[in-house]
């Protein structure tokens, strides 16, 4: 089955405690991107990555940081959380970017507090 | 700026009627892409329905159909006969098709909707 993997579904950590979730997709997809929703403000995107080794910022990357070494992987890492990074964060996947109509396949969602 | 603007923060329909949600949208870009996502409540993005800037036609997609009016700058989602699982939170999006825009989807704030029995 077609999916994109997210992993925890949910998290509850402490201020500063590092952690990293994971998204992982079986599509062989070359675009992958995290999203935050926050209530009121819909989705919006952290980072993206066109390919392997080849990632952006997207509108709002602070306190965050990705990786892309193998193409089926992308892992979002928060260094040092805080409060304000609480959220549901959602991890996509396309076929390529460059396209409008490529359709991004999305996560079932990571629901992170930080206490 | 691209932006994407739903009016509808809730609404509510009877099961086995149609319902309208809105979006209109704002862009400068003569290409992009308009997409409706459903998200119910456990949380996932599911993929509705996709219509191109240079589509002739309206996209439709099962009970799912979208009234694309270019010259409004609208794309509204139309939902035929209503179901109890339709109740969900909706997203609009685009996706540019130039440069930098299509890195990523630009969302609304959603629409909550409910169905009645």
């Amino acid at each position: 089955e077609a999916q994109v993997t997210q992993n925890p579904r949910y998290l509850i950590t402490v201020t500063g405690k590092k952690l990293t979730v994971t998204c992982s997709q079986n599509m062989n997809h070359e675009y992958m991107s995290w999203y935050r929703q926050d209530p009121g403000l819909g989705l919006r995107q952290i980072y993206y990555s066109m390919n392997v080794e080849v990632t952006d910022k997207g509108d709002v990357p602070e306190g965050y940081k990705v990786s892309r070494k193998e193409k089926r992987n992308f892992p979002l890492i928060l260094e040092s959380p805080s409060p304000n990074q609480t959220s549901l964060y959602f991890c996509a996947s396309s076929i390529g970017g460059g396209i409008a109509k490529n359709i991004q396949y999305f996560g079932a969602g990571t629901r992170l507090s930080v206490l | 700026a691209q932006k994407i603007t739903q009016t509808q923060p809730g609404m509510f329909v009877q099961e086995k009627e149609a319902v309208t949600l809105d979006c209109t949208y704002d862009t400068s870009d003569p290409s992009y892409g308009l997409f409706w996502y459903k998200q119910p409540s456990s949380g996932e993005m599911i993929f509705l329905i996709y219509q191109g800037s240079y589509d002739q036609q309206n996209a439709t997609e099962g009970r799912y159909s979208l009234n694309f009016q270019k010259a409004r700058k609208s794309a509204n989602l139309v939902i035929s006969a209503s179901q109890l699982g339709d109740s969900a939170m909706y997203f609009c999006a685009m996706r540019g098709g130039y440069g930098g825009a299509t890195n990523k989807l630009i969302f609304g704030t959603g629409t909550l909707l409910a169905v009645q029995p």
